[in-house]
């Protein structure tokens, strides 16, 4: 089955620490996403991928870093640097730029910082 | 720039009632696609339909159409027969061929009353 997996599902966080977020797709997608999501809130982009070892901000990169080192995958890392890091966190790709397709969504980690 | 409103935060609709979720757009790109998403509780997010901007016709998808007036800027998603199953938040969308992003609208929570 192709699709995007998003590991873990929930994830902990102490103040001050570094984690990092897993996304992996096996649709041969050329462009890969992260979007947050505030409760109530729509999805706020991140960063995103066009093709690997490559990547852009998005609207609110401040406190996150990314690797686009294999096709297939697409981390995550929320640091110490991010004042406000508990939200849910969504994954997605599509084929690329140049069509309009639609985005295929992982199922999202929520992180929470304690 | 490109933006996406979607001015009802929550609608109600009674069981196997059809029910129209508003959504406006702003884009000066001639070619772009508008979507609609669904994201249960459970938080991950469904494509629902898919509208091009060239398109003449609306789309639809089941029980989803969406009401395109591209001279008003909106792209309305029309679901007819509601189900309990149909309460969710939906999200309008849109990308434009160019792009590598997209942005989504703040989300209509629909409730479906039995």
């Amino acid at each position: 089955d192709g699709g995007i997996t998003q590991s873990p599902k929930y994830l902990f966080r102490k103040e001050g620490q570094n984690v990092t977020l897993s996304c992996e797709q096996n649709l041969n997608h050329d462009a890969m996403y992260w979007y947050r999501q505030d409760p109530g809130q729509g999805l706020r982009l991140i960063y995103y991928s066009q093709i690997v070892n490559d990547f852009q901000k998005g609207d609110i990169a401040e406190g996150y870093s990314v690797s686009r080192e294999k096709k297939e995958s697409f981390p995550l890392t929320v640091t110490s640097a991010q004042k406000n890091p508990t939200a849910f966190y969504l994954c997605a790709s599509s084929i690329g730029p140049g069509t309009v397709a639609e985005a295929f969504f992982g199922q999202g980690t929520r992180l929470t910082v304690v | 720039a490109q933006k996406i409103t979607q001015t009802q935060p929550g609608m109600f609709v009674q069981e196997k009632e059809a029910v129209t979720l508003d959504c406006t757009y702003d884009t000066s790109d001639p070619s772009y696609g508008l979507f609609w998403y669904k994201q249960p509780s459970s938080g991950e997010m469904i494509f629902l339909i898919y509208q091009g901007s060239y398109d003449q016709q609306n789309a639809t998808e089941g029980r989803y159409s969406l009401n395109f007036q591209k001279a008003r800027k909106s792209a309305n998603l029309v679901i007819s027969a509601s189900q309990l199953g149909d309460s969710a938040m939906y999200f309008c969308a849109m990308r434009d061929t160019g792009g590598f992003k997209t942005i989504f609208g703040a989300g209509t929570r629909l409730f479906v009353k039995a």
